[in-house]
C-alpha cells in the first residue's frame, strides 16, 4: 500500500524558533500534498493544499507567512514553522496523494511543543 | 457549511460486543462519505467509504450505509476484538474534494 512518512514525529524548541516538518511520499509520486492540524479533541483542521512545482493555496485564516510550504518535488512537501510560540503547538498531519481527485494517503502526524 | 459529527469518546466496549459510532453529518449536494482509522503511533488509514446513497462500505468486519433521509453513515461491527481498539474519524468529500473530518472517537476494547 502506500506509505507516507513524516519526520520528526515528536519535537519541542523553544519560542522564536522555526522549525521544520518533512513529509515524504515513500512508494508513490504525490502531486498533491496536504498540511492538516488537529487540537485535541478536535477534528482535523485542512491548512493548506501544496501542488508540485506550485505555491501552496492557503484555508482562510491560516497565515502564509508563519507556515510556509514547500513541494518541489513528486515526493518530498516541507512545512515550517516559523517563530514558532507556545499556540502554534499542536499535531501537524500531512497527506499525499496522486491527484486531488484521488484518495489521500497519511503520514503518521509530528508532535509540535512550543515552550 | 459542511460539517460532519461524530459521538464523542471514549468508547469502551469488552472483546466480541458490538459496536456502533454514530455519525452524521450535514452538506450540500451529494458527498462521499468515509470511515478512516488511526492505531497508536500510526497514520489514519482508509478503513471504508460509500459514494452515493444506501451504499455500503465494509472493510475488516466494519460496515456503513450511507443513509441520505437520516444524513448518517454510522460505523457498525458485530463482534470487536483488542486489536480493534483505536480512533475512528467519519469524513465527508465535499464537492472541491477537500475533506471534512468529525472530531474523532477513541475507542478502547477490553479483553
Amino acid at each position: 500500500g502506500a506509505v507516507v512518512s513524516q519526520h520528526p514525529s515528536r519535537v519541542i524548541c523553544k519560542s522564536g524558533t522555526s522549525v521544520k516538518i518533512e513529509c515524504r511520499s515513500l512508494d508513490f509520486q504525490a502531486t498533491t500534498m496536504f498540511w492538516y492540524r488537529q487540537f485535541p479533541k478536535k477534528s482535523l483542521m485542512l491548512m493548506a493544499t501544496s501542488n508540485e512545482g506550485s505555491k501552496a493555496t492557503y484555508e482562510q485564516g491560516v497565515e502564509k507567512d508563519k507556515f510556509l510550504i514547500n513541494h518541489a518535488s513528486l515526493t518530498l512537501s516541507t512545512l515550517t514553522v516559523t517563530s514558532a510560540h507556545p499556540e502554534d503547538s499542536s499535531f501537524y498531519i500531512c497527506s499525499a496523494s496522486p491527484g486531488p481527485k484521488n484518495e489521500q494517503f497519511f503520514g503518521p502526524g509530528t508532535r509540535l511543543t512550543v515552550l | 457549511g459542511n460539517s460532519v459529527t461524530q459521538m464523542e469518546g471514549p468508547v469502551t466496549l469488552s472483546e466480541e460486543a458490538f459496536l456502533t459510532i454514530n455519525c452524521t453529518y450535514t452538506a450540500t449536494g451529494y458527498p462521499s462519505l468515509f470511515w478512516y482509522v488511526q492505531y497508536p503511533g500510526e497514520g489514519l488509514q482508509l478503513l471504508l467509504k460509500a459514494t452515493k446513497a444506501d451504499d455500503k462500505g465494509s472493510n475488516k468486519g466494519f460496515e456503513a450505509t450511507y443513509r441520505k433521509e437520516t444524513t448518517s453513515f454510522h460505523l457498525e461491527k458485530g463482534s470487536v476484538q483488542v486489536s480493534d481498539s483505536a480512533v475512528y474519524f467519519c469524513a465527508l468529500r465535499d464537492s472541491n474534494y477537500q475533506l471534512i473530518w468529525g472530531a474523532g472517537t477513541k475507542l478502547i476494547i477490553k479483553p
